[in-house]
């Protein structure tokens, strides 16, 4: 098993271009999460999903949009980048209990 | 919603020293988790508590659930350089297995 797979690992972006960090896991695990780390910080939850067609938001929605339609994607999309949203993106899966992270997109806006 | 204070921020210890962690919360909790971040690198699962009082063991590191299930605590007993990282305490939040972290401790250790 991959795990959770995400890319691009590294991005820099202009100010007000739009981008998808994609997000991929391979252990049928019904919950997923996006979250962004800035430098120093803990994880704050942007958008989060139950399920293949459900969607919510977490801490920090704004800017940022998901879909879930299938099980195993959960892509992140940014519309109009602004410098705040340059951080590092991490995705995450569950079943139940202990959250399995991919390796995160590093994300500059400039 | 859930809030967990994680205190210190940062540890510096030389090897071979102990190093402790402290998750607060204002509010009883349902469970406590522990999180690992390594440099540059994503968060990787620990521990998971939910019984007040609970203490479980992994090697060298020591995990504690309050009694009144509001604070939690992870020991590392005689660090070595492989323990250097972050380390976050997270709490389930509401529905859909949402997780609050914490702050984070960031641990350096020094030879």
């Amino acid at each position: 098993n991959a795990g959770v797979t995400q890319t691009p690992k590294f991005r820099i972006l202009k100010i007000g271009q739009s981008m998808t960090l994609q997000c991929a896991q391979d252990m049928n695990h019904n919950y997923m999460y996006w979250y962004r780390q800035d430098p120093g910080m803990g994880l704050k939850l942007i958008y989060y999903s139950v399920g293949a067609g459900i969607t919510d938001k977490g801490e920090v929605p704004n800017g940022y949009n998901v879909s879930r339609s299938t099980t195993e994607d959960f892509p992140l999309r940014l519309e109009l980048a602004a410098p705040s949203q340059t951080s590092v993106y991490f995705c995450a899966s569950t079943n139940y209990n202990e959250q399995f992270f991919g390796p995160g997109t590093r994300l500059t806006v400039l | 919603g859930q809030q967990v204070m994680q205190i210190p921020q940062y540890q510096h210890v030389q090897e071979g020293e102990d190093f402790t962690t402290y998750c607060n919360s204002s509010t009883t909790l349902s469970n406590i988790q522990w999180y690992k971040q390594r440099p540059g690198g994503h968060p990787v699962f620990l521990i998971q508590l939910v019984k007040s009082g609970e203490v479980k063991k992994q090697k060298r590191l020591t995990f504690q659930f309050g009694e009144a299930k509001k604070n939690s605590s992870l020991h590392i007993t005689a660090t070595q350089t492989t323990d250097v990282g972050t380390y976050f305490c997270a709490t389930f939040t509401g529905g859909g297995n949402k997780l609050t972290f914490g702050t984070g401790t960031q641990l350096k250790v020094e030879l």
